[in-house]
């Protein structure tokens, strides 16, 4: 069964203080990974899709990578208003549904 | 550029009760995927919509029907409402044509008493 598990489930950082989120995948036939960023009572924001093992992609102070059994979501230096719900997916054989970890809440105090 | 919009954003509704959602895709995006989202969870996959049929489901029941019209906008019904239906329904489009990245509306807020 294709599964995907999300590490921490809540994170607290100081501002600046640089982390790591994490996404592990059990998938038959990678077809994508994609990671969403949510407020509270909103939707999923989408941030990056990444296709094969080794790429990354970057976007103000977020970087994402891929390895073949997971992905990174580095913050850099965050801030205040990078505090929300990072999510990760993937899709998978034939179909294009998006399956979801239950997420990593982040935090970050200034 | 109008992204993905969904209404109603809020709505109560009572045990046993029928509900119909409605969601508007993002301009030039011609598939519409519904996910439920539990208070604390991922969204959870429940059906997609390509060329107005069903073109791939979830596991949820058949009291989760769905419709898509010919301008790509989709409509969500659930009947015999119960109380674990109780979430946020998130709507999501894309776009056959480029890669598999979904946009996902604001969400409806429901609430079964």
């Amino acid at each position: 069964e294709d599964q995907v598990t999300q590490s921490p489930e809540a994170l607290r950082l100081q501002e600046g203080e640089s982390s790591s989120l994490n996404c592990s995948y059990t998938v038959s036939g990678l077809r994508g990974l994609f990671w969403y960023r949510q407020d509270p009572g909103k939707g999923p924001e989408f941030l990056f899709t990444l296709y094969s093992a080794g790429e990354e992609k970057e976007k103000e102070r977020l970087k994402a990578t891929l390895t073949k059994k997971e992905s990174f979501l580095h913050i850099t230096a965050p801030k205040p208003e990078d505090s929300a719900t990072y999510l990760c997916a993937v899709q998978a054989g034939a179909g294009t549904a998006l399956i979801f970890g239950k997420g990593t809440t982040l935090s970050v105090s200034s | 550029d109008a992204g993905v919009t969904q209404s109603p954003t809020h709505l109560i509704k009572t045990r046993g009760q029928q509900v119909t959602l409605r969601c508007s895709p993002k301009s030039g995006h011609d598939t519409v995927s519904w996910y439920q989202q539990a208070l604390g969870q991922g969204p959870q996959f429940i059906f997609q919509y390509y060329e107005e049929e069903e073109r791939q489901r979830g596991n949820f029941p058949d009291r989760f029907s769905g419709h898509q019209f010919p301008n790509y906008s989709s409509e969500l019904n659930v009947n015999a409402l119960l109380l674990g239906d109780s979430a946020l329904y998130l709507c999501a489009s894309s776009s056959t044509g480029l890669a598999y990245e979904q946009y996902f509306g604001p969400g409806t807020r429901l609430t079964v008493t």
